[in-house]
């Protein structure tokens, strides 16, 4: 089955850790994207990737980091900079960033504090 | 001002209501429009595409007025299977800007 997969689903990040969420597809798609959803809210993209080796920062970049080495894996790492990373991140992909067309969702990994 | 707007709600009907969601943007140069629905702790999922000269899927019509800035979707005969938010997305140069929701609860 085609789809993205992320990984893991709960995650728990202690004071001054640095955690990786996990997100690869295997639908062929050169776009990639990282959101974080807040409760009540809707989505904000945090990163994005046109293609492997080449990635953007969105709306809320600050305390996370990405990379792309394969085109179809783009892992997240949310740093001890970011200071409330208690959120749903949610991965998606598409053909291209610049083809206006619906993206496909992973199921998310849930991150908290402990 | 928020790039996508939308009424959080809840909307609270019975089953077999009709019920409509409104959604303004701001970017007179969005490009593509959407409906999403997302279950309670789940991914978005894809519910429509939004076309200029409107469309309808089942018992779903969306509408898209780019004079306005406005877009709406239209749910005939609830489902309880319908209980959702929705969520209102419009595209610029492939990057897609999500509203916060609207929360939809269809009770028996």
């Amino acid at each position: 089955d085609g789809g993205i997969t992320q990984s893991p689903k709960y995650l728990f990040r202690k004071e001054g850790q640095n955690v990786t969420l996990s997100c690869e597809q295997n639908l062929n798609h050169d776009a990639m994207y990282w959101y974080r959803q807040d409760p009540g809210q809707g989505l904000r993209l945090i990163y994005y990737s046109q293609i492997v080796n080449d990635f953007q920062k969105g709306d809320i970049a600050e305390g996370y980091s990405v990379s792309r080495e394969k085109k179809e894996s783009f892992p997240l790492t949310v740093t001890s900079a970011q200071k409330n990373p208690t959120a749903f991140y949610l991965c998606a992909s598409n053909y291209a960033v610049t083809v206006d067309q619906p993206q496909h969702f992973g199921d998310g990994t849930r991150l908290s504090i402990l | 001002r928020k790039e996508v707007e939308q009424d959080p709600g809840p909307f609270n009907v019975p089953e077999g209501a009709t019920v409509a969601f409104n959604c303004t943007y701001s970017n007179s140069a969005s490009q593509s429009f959407f409906w999403y629905r997302q279950d309670c702790r789940k991914e978005p999922k894809l519910l429509m595409s939004v076309y200029s000269s409107g469309n309808e899927d089942g018992r779903f019509t969306a509408q898209l007025n780019r004079a306005s800035q406005y877009i709406s979707l239209l749910i005939r005969d609830s489902k309880l299977s319908d209980s959702a938010t929705y969520l209102c997305v419009v595209t610029n140069t492939g990057k897609l800007i999500f509203g916060q929701g609207t929360t939809l609860q269809v009770k028996p």
